[in-house]
């Protein structure tokens, strides 16, 4: 069975100063990652995705994400955080050859000014 | 707009009831995804369908049900409802599953 994991509840973080959001997965065969962003009232929205390939990813809005194999892990980050991305981030995990894709509980990332 | 259309926005209804939650999916976009939201469980999945057929099933319960039309819409049938069934449900949609998903804004399900 697949899972992911998000160890952290909140970030805090200073506007200006890179930040980081954690995420371990675990999966059968190779995963195919995500990470999606959620606004208050709002829906999801996809923010960048590794399939294959190099594993530094560039998403939406400055955000990349990092594979890591052999720690099982896809932290996403962003090297200059601001106020305005101050919002609850989910990763999400499906295997390959899968159609579930599980997503994680969320981690609420917020930006100080 | 996200080009994925939810409706209702809002629903209200009594215990036993039963509910039909709509959605339209992006243009060109042939799978439709249901989840679950709510503060305990997080983001659930229900049930996925492409171009009209089921191919996955989540933690979908009975009482629920769901299906895709000809014209690609969605709909989630949610009967003999509960308290517990209180959440948000979101409807998203994909080319195809190597796609990152588009997601609604959501139906906010009320059983009082």
């Amino acid at each position: 069975a697949q899972s992911v994991a998000q160890p952290e509840d909140q970030v805090n973080v200073a506007e200006g100063n890179p930040l980081t959001v954690k995420c371990t997965y675990s999966v059968s065969g190779n995963p195919y990652l995500f990470w999606y962003v959620q606004y208050p009232n709002r829906g999801l929205q996809f923010l960048l995705k590794y399939i294959t390939g190099d594993n530094l990813v560039k998403g939406s809005y400055g955000f990349e994400a990092e594979f890591n194999k052999s720690q099982t892990s896809f932290h996403l980050k962003k090297p200059s955080a601001l106020v305005s991305d101050s919002a609850l981030y989910f990763c999400a995990v499906r295997n390959t050859g899968g159609f579930k894709t599980i997503f994680g509980a969320g981690t609420r990332l917020f930006v100080k000014a | 707009d996200s080009g994925v259309t939810q409706t209702p926005k809002h629903l209200i209804t009594a215990t036993g009831q039963r509910v039909t939650l709509r959605c339209s999916p992006r243009s060109g976009d042939l799978s439709v995804y249901w989840y679950q939201q709510s503060l305990d469980q997080g983001l659930q999945f229900l049930i996925q369908y492409y171009n009209g057929e089921e191919r996955a099933k989540g933690n979908i319960l009975e009482r629920f049900s769901a299906q895709q039309f000809p014209d690609l819409h969605s709909e989630l049938n949610l009967s003999s409802l509960e308290l517990g069934d209180s959440a948000l449900y979101f409807c998203a949609s994909s080319v195809d599953r190597d796609y990152g998903y588009t997601f609604g804004s959501g139906t906010r399900l009320t059983v009082v």
